[in-house]
């Protein structure tokens, strides 16, 4: 199967910073989502962005099939951003996503 | 309107017993997929079912099985339970296949 990397594997902010989480696929795919699992247990849908830009709020996404890469921002990091980050692909039109590792993300107040 | 829901939400079975756990898409929603997590790791695909076709199996034992009803919601069984089965399930649907997923809170399965 496609492999998926994330980086990095753990993120401690202050609140109010920023930053950028990563995700690397080894093939191409049909489409890419990211996700935010909360602390309970929750799978937020955060994006579907197979190419391209989008933005929703403090966040936005980066996605460049050609070089199998996606980026996630969050800008003004909140306490209720906190969870872990899981970016997921899928090859072949089907819903079979591949999730990466996540990256977890702390803010601290 | 509704999310998707699961229930139970929390489920403990012993070793060998057997498990169904249930799951209503998002009214409009015609494809619901499984998936298991494993704590500290990303979900992994179980089943994808599309108009109440199996339409993706993902590398699970024969002991998992699933199905979708008329009305779209769908069952996941597990038979011959094994400690290793205690996870998060979670019920995703789409609009259709390919199209994105949205999750429910999951079913909680502890297997002792």
């Amino acid at each position: 199967g496609i492999q998926v990397e994330q980086s990095p594997p753990d993120l401690i902010l202050q609140e109010g910073a920023n930053s950028t989480l990563r995700c690397n696929f080894s093939d191409s795919v049909n489409n890419l989502q990211w996700f935010h699992q909360n602390p309970w247990g929750q799978l937020i849908n955060l994006f579907y962005i197979p190419s391209g830009t989008k933005q929703n709020g403090r966040l936005s996404a980066t996605t460049v099939a050609t070089e199998r890469y996606s980026l996630l921002y969050i800008s003004s990091s909140q306490t209720t951003d906190s969870g872990v980050y899981f970016c997921a692909v899928e090859r072949g039109g089907a819903n079979n996503l591949f999730f990466g590792t996540g990256t977890r993300l702390t803010v601290i107040p | 309107d509704a999310g998707v829901t699961q229930s139970p939400t929390h489920l403990i079975k012993t070793r060998g017993q057997h498990v169904t756990l249930r799951c209503s898409p998002i009214s409009g929603h015609k494809s619901v997929s499984w998936y298991q997590q494993v704590l500290g790791q990303g979900p992994q695909f179980i089943f994808q079912y599309y108009e109440k076709e199996e339409r993706g199996r993902g590398n699970f034992p024969d002991r998992f099985s699933a199905r979708q009803f008329p009305n779209y919601s769908s069952e996941l069984n597990v038979n011959a339970l094994l400690l290793g089965d205690s996870a998060l399930y979670l019920c995703a649907s789409s609009h259709r296949v390919g199209s994105p997923l949205h999750f429910g809170n999951g079913t909680r399965l502890t297997v002792t």
